[in-house]
């Protein structure tokens, strides 16, 4: 079945750090992939999406591309802030596969 | 809109009692997801609703637990009888299409104790 593996984490960097998130899947055909994020106390909300090979997701200086060549849709962004802190999630579109999330710290 | 709404925000139960967590979902969306958050096992989709129908529930743990959404606007996830390990945070989304394109908008969550 479809599966999502995301780098373990917790992930703790200084602010104005560049950031990466690995995530690889299997899937069967080429479901959406997208990325969660959720903040202390609160429910996940969407940070990005990307719906074909090659498309790249962007939101709040966050970016993904779907790369089907390398089944990746690693999460980066340039300079890190102290909001940022936060788990961040994989997911699989199609059958809902959810990666077990990374928790990032940002020290200031 | 107000966005996905979850009640209680916060249940503390005895086992053997039974618990029933409730959510209007935004209003307009097909879909309709429960959720369960854990530390050990991270978040595992329990069973989702479109048009008020259950399409799949292969990820509800057993039969004490039980879900029904009795219109477009409320859905419950009970748990009859709860125990101890059924404590986690539940929580509710909804879509207004399928699980394959379509951003889930999530509930602030419902933290369930069972002592």
């Amino acid at each position: 079945g479809d599966s999502v593996t995301q780098m373990e984490g917790p992930v703790t960097l200084s602010e104005e750090a560049f950031l990466t998130i690995n995530c690889t899947y299997t899937a069967t055909g080429y479901p959406s992939l997208f990325w969660y994020v959720q903040y202390p106390g609160e429910g996940l909300q969407l940070l990005l999406k990307a719906t074909k090979a090659d498309d790249k997701g962007s939101n709040k200086g966050f970016e993904a591309t779907y790369r089907k060549e390398t089944t990746s849709f690693h999460l980066e962004k340039g300079s890190v802030q102290v909001s940022d802190s936060a788990v961040y999630f994989c997911a699989l579109g199609g059958q809902l596969t959810f990666g077990s999330g990374t928790q990032l710290t940002v020290l200031p | 809109d107000a966005g996905v709404i979850q009640s209680p925000r916060h249940e503390v139960t005895e086992m053997g009692q039974e618990v029933t967590l409730r959510c209007k979902p935004i209003s307009g969306h097909d879909y309709l997801f429960w959720y369960r958050q854990t530390m050990m096992r991270g978040l595992e989709l329990l069973i989702y609703f479109n048009n008020n129908v259950p399409i799949d529930d292969s990820g509800m743990p057993e039969d004490r637990f039980s879900a029904k959404m009795p219109n477009a606007s409320f859905s419950t996830l009970k748990i009859q009888p709860s125990e101890p390990r059924d404590s986690a945070v539940y929580f509710c989304a909804s879509s207004l299409r399928g699980p394959s394109y379509n951003e889930q908008f999530f509930g602030p969550g419902t933290r369930l104790t069972v002592l």
